[in-house]
C-alpha cells in the first residue's frame, strides 16, 4: 500500500524567511502534485512533477522531485503572510488516477 | 472555460438516509474522480470514472457508490448514512487520468446528525 508523508505537519514561521516542505512516499511513481488548500475551500493545483529531476516554480515556491529518493521538496522563498495555508503532496500510482494524498502541511506565515 | 461544478455545496441528512452527489467536470474532461476529506482521515481516493467505467476504487464500503454518464457528469451515492460519513466530499476532473492534471471542484460539506 503506497504511502505518502509530509514532514512537518505544521510550520509557523516568520514573514521573510525561508522553509522547506518534504514529502516522502513508499512506493515507484514518477509522478506528484502539489495542492494548496486554503480554510474551507477545495484545492488549487501548484506543481505537477512528471519525471526525476522536475523542478517548476511559481513566485516564491518551487517544487522538485527525486524518484530514486523517493522524495520531493516545497521550498518557500521569502514567504509572506498570503502563502499562509495548507499544501498537500500527492502521488499518482502507475495504475491510473488515484492520488494518494500526504496529511498536509499547515503553514501560517506570520508578520 | 467553466470549472469543475459540484452541487450541493452543502448538505444535512439524518443518520440511515442516503444522499447524491452530482459532479459536472470541465468541458472535454472524461476521467472523474472522488474523494473524501475529514479532520481525521484525510483526503482518502474513493473512486475514478473514465468514460462511464470505474476504472479505480478505494478501501469505502460498498455503501458509497457512484456512476458516470456519456456526457461525462458523474454522481456519488452514499446509502445509510453514517455519523462518520459527515465530510467534505471533492470531485476531481482530468483530460486523461494518465500525467495530466486534475482540478478539483469547490467539494460538497456533508454533515450527518
Amino acid at each position: 500500500e503506497l504511502k505518502v508523508e509530509q514532514n512537518p505537519l505544521f510550520l509557523s514561521m516568520q514573514e521573510g524567511k525561508n522553509y522547506t516542505i518534504y514529502c516522502n512516499y513508499s512506493t515507484t511513481s514518477d509522478r506528484l502534485y502539489w495542492y494548496r488548500q486554503d480554510p474551507g475551500k477545495s484545492l488549487e493545483s501548484l506543481f505537477v512533477l512528471l519525471s526525476n529531476g522536475a523542478v517548476k516554480q511559481e513566485g516564491r515556491l518551487m517544487a522538485s522531485l527525486d524518484t530514486k529518493a523517493r522524495l520531493s521538496t516545497l521550498h518557500i522563498t521569502a514567504a509572506v503572510h498570503d502563502l499562509s495555508a495548507t499544501y498537500f503532496c500527492a502521488v499518482d500510482e502507475a495504475s491510473g488516477s488515484r492520488l494518494t494524498f500526504g496529511e498536509g502541511t499547515q503553514l501560517t506565515v506570520n508578520p | 472555460k467553466a470549472g469543475v461544478t459540484q452541487t450541493p455545496r452543502y448538505l444535512i441528512k439524518t443518520r440511515g438516509q442516503q444522499v447524491t452527489l452530482s459532479c459536472s467536470p470541465i468541458s472535454g474532461h472524461r476521467s472523474v474522480s472522488w474523494y473524501q476529506q475529514t479532520p481525521g482521515q484525510g483526503l482518502q481516493f474513493l473512486f475514478e470514472y473514465f468514460s462511464e467505467t470505474q476504472r479505480n476504487k478505494g478501501n469505502f464500503p460498498g455503501r458509497f457508490s457512484g456512476r458516470q454518464f456519456s456526457n461525462s457528469r458523474s454522481e456519488m451515492n452514499v446509502s445509510t448514512l453514517e455519523l462518520g460519513d459527515s465530510a467534505l466530499y471533492l470531485c476531481a476532473s482530468a483530460w486523461d487520468s494518465r500525467n495530466t492534471e486534475a482540478f478539483f471542484g469547490q467539494g460538497t460539506r456533508l454533515t450527518v446528525v
